[in-house]
């Protein structure tokens, strides 16, 4: 039932571990996204991909590296994670005609490096 | 930088009052949306308005447009206690995402 669902929910590591975090939806949209809140809530946008293609990498750091085996599935592997990676991670989901539609979100991801 | 400033940050009323909250941007863009997150909860899309409209309504929502001033209002009215949560408005400008403000907390006491 569940349109952008997202595992895990919580995640806590340590540093220089890695991670992954994993986001499927089932709406049949064609663009995927990946949003980082900070403690300030602060959300920024870090990849999209479109149909299996990455349309936007911004300037996230290469330890984080998204993979998208299919349109509805989009992961984010991250490397050698830091103190500052702590944030929750959002998993969106739209169609790539977004003139009449909003973002679908997945209910996030807490991430703490400890 | 973010694009949308939001404003107030936190807002508190009594149940059964109208809360509105104003969002100003930078730069052209195709649409604005507002979306609320419920504590610990991930993001609900309530409601997109094209550059070219100029107000919209949405059950008890009403936003407002106004491009050549850049900025936008959300106004909810005869709150709940349920209406309590970060409301933030996002704007599509054909960068292929949605570029977030900062969020304003809406507190409803009942």
């Amino acid at each position: 039932d569940t349109a952008v669902s997202q595992t895990p929910k919580y995640l806590v590591t340590q540093m220089g571990n890695d991670k992954s975090i994993k986001c499927e939806q089932n709406l049949g949209h064609d663009t995927m996204y990946w949003y980082k809140q900070d403690s300030k809530k602060f959300l920024k946008i870090m990849f999209s991909y479109n149909n299996k293609e990455l349309i936007i990498n911004e300037t996230v750091p290469n330890r984080f590296s998204p993979k998208s085996p299919d349109k509805a599935h989009l992961n984010l592997h991250i490397n050698s994670l830091e103190l500052g990676d702590s944030a929750v991670y959002f998993c969106a989901s739209s169609q790539w005609d977004r003139t009449n539609y909003g973002y679908t979100f997945g209910s996030g991801t807490r991430l703490t490096v400890v | 930088s973010q694009q949308g400033e939001e404003d107030p940050q936190a807002l508190s009323i009594q149940e059964g009052e109208n809360a509105t909250m104003n969002c100003s941007y930078k730069t052209s863009i195709n649409n604005l949306q507002w979306y609320r997150q419920n504590s610990g909860r991930g993001l609900v899309h309530l409601i997109l308005i094209r550059s070219n409209e100029r107000e919209k309504h949405s059950g008890r929502l009403r936003v407002t447009l106004d491009t050549s001033k850049k900025s936008s209002s959300l106004l909810i009215t005869a709150s709940r206690a349920a209406d309590t949560a970060s409301y933030f408005c996002a704007t599509d400008a054909n960068g292929n995402k949605l570029v977030f403000g900062a969020g304003t907390i809406l507190r409803v006491k009942s």
